[in-house]
């Protein structure tokens, strides 16, 4: 029930592309979803957050989807550059307990 | 990098010796996490510490014990580690231990147990 299942768990993309990393949960209780990035070397940073009021968030290039009924949310990334290579976890929480992360998404966007 | 500093980088310990992480936090954050991230799964939480008092201890076995003096250091001391212990150890901070707390990790502490 705590569970988050990332997919795919590696993507390649040419640049000017659109990535796309999917994430389902089966908790219901699970009311913040964020998406962290992790370049190699370095720690997982924050990318972008969604609560369930609302359907999709955009932040530049990067947008949250959230589908409530069907328990899934995903990260698109417009115009895919090769700086965008990194690791990406989705991630969620229910209310009074701590984050679930998946599995990551290792992206590579060539050139 | 100068928000959270992780010292070693890396480390190759054998099953018989201890060693220590370190952790350092320039945020002025009062929370501060252990997390374990292993290769192609996702990242655990290990301990919770809130102005300097440990909150959390998600079943951690006792070979790793944590270390809090005040709320911009945390320490993470290993002893009679096993292989399997081989992983990424994160240190993250945060300003509070609220559930939807922004994490602040450091680049981690790459373990080897031989």
């Amino acid at each position: 029930q705590q569970q988050v299942k990332q997919s795919p768990q590696s993507l390649i993309v040419q640049k000017g592309g659109i990535s796309i990393i999917n994430c389902a949960y089966e908790n219901t209780a699970f009311d913040y979803f964020p998406w962290y990035q992790q370049f190699p070397g370095k720690g997982p940073a924050l990318l972008i957050a969604i609560r369930p009021d609302v359907s999709e968030k955009k932040e530049g290039r990067f947008t949250i989807s959230f589908n409530k009924s069907a328990k899934q949310f995903s990260l698109h990334i417009m115009d895919s550059q090769p700086g965008d290579s990194a690791t990406y976890f989705c991630a969620a929480s229910p209310s009074g307990s701590r984050l679930t992360f998946g599995e990551g998404t290792q992206l590579t966007v060539n050139p | 990098e100068t928000g959270v500093t992780q010292t070693p980088r890396h480390l190759v310990m054998g099953m018989t010796n201890k060693k220590s992480l370190k952790c350092e936090q320039h945020l002025g954050h009062n929370a501060m996490y252990w997390y374990k991230q292993s290769a192609k799964k996702p990242l655990e939480l290990m301990f919770v510490y809130n102005f300097k008092e440990q909150t959390e201890n998600n079943s951690v076995p006792s070979r790793f014990s944590p270390e809090c003096p005040n709320s911009s250091h945390l320490f993470l001391h290993l002893h009679t580690l096993q292989p399997e212990d081989s992983a990424l150890y994160l240190c993250a901070s945060s300003l509070g231990t609220g559930f939807n707390e922004k994490l602040f990790f450091g680049s981690g502490t790459q373990l080897s147990v031989l």
